[in-house]
């Protein structure tokens, strides 16, 4: 069964400061996606980035970036240099090829705080 | 412009009422689903539909029952609503049923119930 952790529930930065997002996964499935999913304080999900099984390259888009590691089963996420707009809760989920639909599996989330 | 919207987006109610949430997309994708959010901020899918068939059907209490009259709507029927059904749901949107395609949210229908 496909399962999803993100062991930080909270996490308080000042501005400026980086801060990472740790994501593990367990899934028995060869072809898998992972995604980070941003939820701001007005509530609604925002798609932030995609990775398939097969491409451990890491990404990198403005100040976000993105470790995958398959050793580890492992999809980080860093926000460098943060500002107060990047406080949300951010989720990590999995999606395994072979499973019904597209079935997303979430992890708990992490709260991130960007203090001024 | 709104590419997946629901309403209504804040329902309160009594215990033991019946109500309905929709949700409606425009991005022409033929896959929509059913989340829930709990207070805890955890999410899980609910229900899938794809070209109105019922593709993911997760364990959910019978009082569930989703409706998808055309593959841009999904509407959520709940039956004798119960305390722990106060949550927030979410509905979402995908270009088929492969795991590659991102889903699009809605957002939200922050459910109470009193």
């Amino acid at each position: 069964a496909q399962k999803v952790t993100q062991a930080q529930t909270e996490i308080s930065v000042v501005e400026k400061e980086d801060v990472t997002l740790d994501c593990v996964y367990e899934t028995r499935d060869t072809t898998y996606y992972l995604f980070w999913y941003k939820q701001p304080p007005s509530g609604e999900l925002v798609f932030l980035i995609r990775r398939n099984s097969f491409d451990e390259q890491n990404e990198i888009s403005g100040r976000y970036s993105w470790n995958f590691q398959k050793s580890t089963s492992s999809f980080n996420f860093t926000i460098t240099a943060s500002q107060v707009v990047d406080s949300a809760v951010y989720f990590c989920a999995l999606s395994e090829a072979a499973a019904a639909g597209n079935k997303l599996t979430f992890g708990g989330g992490t709260r991130v705080l960007v203090k001024p | 412009d709104t590419a997946v919207s629901q309403t209504p987006k804040y329902l309160v109610t009594q215990m033991g009422n019946d109500k309905s949430i929709k949700c409606e997309q425009n991005l022409g994708h033929d896959t929509m689903y059913w989340y829930k959010q709990d207070s805890k901020k955890f999410l899980k899918i609910m229900f899938s539909y794809n070209n109105k068939e019922l593709i993911i059907n997760e364990t959910v209490p019978n009082r569930f029952s989703p409706k998808s009259p055309d593959k841009a709507h999904l509407n959520l029927h709940i039956n004798s609503l119960e305390l722990g059904d106060s949550a927030v749901y979410f509905c979402a949107s995908s270009h088929g049923t492969s795991a590659y395609n991102e889903q699009f949210f809605g957002p939200g229908t922050r459910l109470t119930v009193l």
